[in-house]
């Protein structure tokens, strides 16, 4: 079952913060964050461990809560290049299955 | 490196024909994913697998079958292609280490079923 993820899109001016949840139903491993800008594949961000720290770089971070099995993408001070298609996967160590979100549409103005 | 590599691109296919859907790695991967990818829809797994001659059905496996004979590769393939299965494919790999590392993917093939 995919995990859900909400906004499914957002529009944002330079500068502006955003956030981006995933939820999911199962127990999890651990979350991933992927990029995606149109027509290209998929491009890794970030993976967050159960009972691991919050991740990040720069003025992208994530957090996971176990407990809730959610995540959470923050993006700061959003920047043109931020455009694009985020997608949470979570993995929930049975056979290393990983499985996708449904995909949060991300467009940042000038 | 390459990386991971699809074949083909492009592909248009009339109802009912076969094909194959090749992606092929350098990394020396255990994991490898295929999945399907449709406006709203995300990204759906259709089939996976976790070693060479292992393959494990997703959430969306119908209408499809795998093979991985050789690590470095993951065949995905349509018996009787049928217009519900116009999308992009992206496989993906990873490698096994403590199970907590990045997934690398190819830069999809686009399949029209007409």
């Amino acid at each position: 079952q995919q995990p859900v993820q909400s906004p499914q899109a957002v529009i944002l001016r330079e500068g502006e913060d955003a956030v981006i949840n995933c939820s999911s139903s199962k127990a999890l491993y651990s979350v991933h964050w992927y990029r995606q800008k149109h027509g290209e594949a998929p491009v890794f961000l970030m993976i967050l461990l159960k009972g691991g720290e919050q991740k990040g770089h720069e003025k992208i971070s994530a957090s996971f809560n176990e407990k809730k099995q959610q995540s959470s993408l923050y993006l700061t001070a959003s920047q043109l290049s931020y455009s694009g298609t985020y997608f949470c996967g979570t993995d929930t160590g049975t056979a290393s299955k990983l499985t996708f979100g449904t995909g949060t549409r991300l467009q940042v103005t000038l | 490196n390459a990386g991971v590599t699809q074949t083909p691109k492009f592909r248009v296919l009339k109802t009912g024909q076969s094909m194959t859907l090749l992606c092929a790695q350098d990394m020396n991967h255990e994991y490898m994913y295929w999945y399907r990818q449709d406006p709203g829809m995300g990204l759906r797994l259709i089939h996976y697998s976790v070693g060479e001659g292992t393959t494990a059905k997703g959430e969306v496996p119908d209408g499809y079958n795998v093979s991985r004979l050789k690590k470095q590769n993951f065949l995905l393939g349509l018996e009787s292609a049928a217009p519900s299965q116009t999308s992009v494919y992206f496989c993906a790999s990873r490698v096994y280490r403590d199970k907590n590392t990045e997934a690398f993917f190819g830069q999809g093939t686009r399949l029209t079923v007409v």
